[in-house]
C-alpha cells in the first residue's frame, strides 16, 4: 500500500511568512509524529499524536509553531512568522496502533523549507 | 528518556563487516534498542529491534550484552548503497509516550569502493 506522503516536497518563503506543511499517513496508523531536521544534523522530535488523545506537543520550539490532525488521518504542521533558523526538513512518520511491529515509525520523503 | 551515544562517523570499503556501537548508560528496564537508517534526502527507515542478546534479520545483526549499557549494529559484507546515517535510538515502546524515542546526530558511514 501507499507509504506516508508530504506536500510539498519544497517550500521557499520569505521570513515572516506562514507555511502549511502536510502529511498523509499510512491508513490505519493511529500514531503520527512531526520531526525537524537541518543540514547535517539529526532529527528533532516536534510533536507527537495518538488517536484521540490530548497530543504531546512537548517539542515544539516555540509558539508560532502548531499542528493539527484530522481524526486519524491527515496532519498539517504551521509555522507562523517565518524565521530564517526555520529552515529544515520536516518529516512525518506514522505508526500502527499499540505497539505495532516493533513499534515501528514509517517516515514520508520529508518537507524541505527554506526561508529566505 | 536514555541518552544514546554514538560516533559521528566511519570510512569503510565494500565487502567488510562494519560494526557501530552506541552506548546508552542509563537505559531502563523497559527500554528497547532500535537502530534506523537514513539515506540522503529520504526519511529514516527501521533497520532492527532488540532488547538484549543478539538479533538478526536479512539486513543486519544487533548484539546486546548483558548490562544492555551499549549495543552494536553489525551491517555484513558493505556496498556503496550501504553509505547513510545510522541512528542509535532507546525508549519504551510499551507506553504511548510521543517523545518516546529520540533520534540523536547518529553515525554517517561513508563505503567507499
Amino acid at each position: 500500500g501507499a507509504g506516508v506522503s508530504q506536500s510539498p516536497s519544497n517550500k521557499v518563503t520569505e521570513k515572516g511568512k506562514d507555511v502549511e506543511l502536510r502529511c498523509d499517513p499510512i491508513s490505519g496508523h493511529t500514531a503520527l509524529y512531526w520531526y525537524r531536521q537541518r543540514l547535517g544534523q539529526g532529527l528533532e522530535f516536534l510533536i507527537y499524536f495518538q488517536g484521540n488523545s490530548a497530543p504531546d506537543k512537548s517539542g515544539l520550539p516555540s509558539d508560532r509553531f502548531s499542528a493539527e490532525r484530522t481524526g486519524e488521518s491527515v496532519s498539517t504542521l504551521t509555522i507562523q512568522r517565518t524565521q530564517q533558523e526555520d529552515s529544515a526538513v520536516y518529516l512525518c512518520a506514522s505508526r500502527e496502533p499499540g505497539t505495532g511491529r516493533n513499534n515501528e515509525q514509517f517516515f514520508g520523503p520529508g518537507t524541505r523549507l527554506t526561508v529566505l | 528518556l536514555a541518552k544514546t551515544t554514538q560516533p559521528i562517523s566511519m570510512d569503510s570499503y565494500e565487502g567488510q563487516e562494519v560494526n557501530i556501537t552506541c552506548s546508552h548508560n542509563n537505559i531502563a528496564t523497559n527500554d528497547y534498542i532500535t537502530w534506523y537508517q537514513q539515506f540522503p534526502s529520504q526519511g529514516p527507515r527501521f533497520i532492527i529491534q532488540g532488547y538484549k542478546t543478539k538479533v538478526t534479520n536479512e539486513v543486519a545483526s544487533l548484539f546486546i550484552p548483558a548490562d544492555r549499557k551499549s549495543s552494536t549494529l553489525s551491517l555484513p559484507r558493505v556496498s556503496l548503497s550501504d553509505t547513510a546515517v545510522y541512528y542509535c535510538l532507546v525508549g519504551d515502546t510499551t507506553n504511548n509516550a510521543g517523545n518516546m524515542l529520540t533520534f540523536g546526530g547518529g553515525t554517517r558511514l561513508m563505503v567507499k569502493p
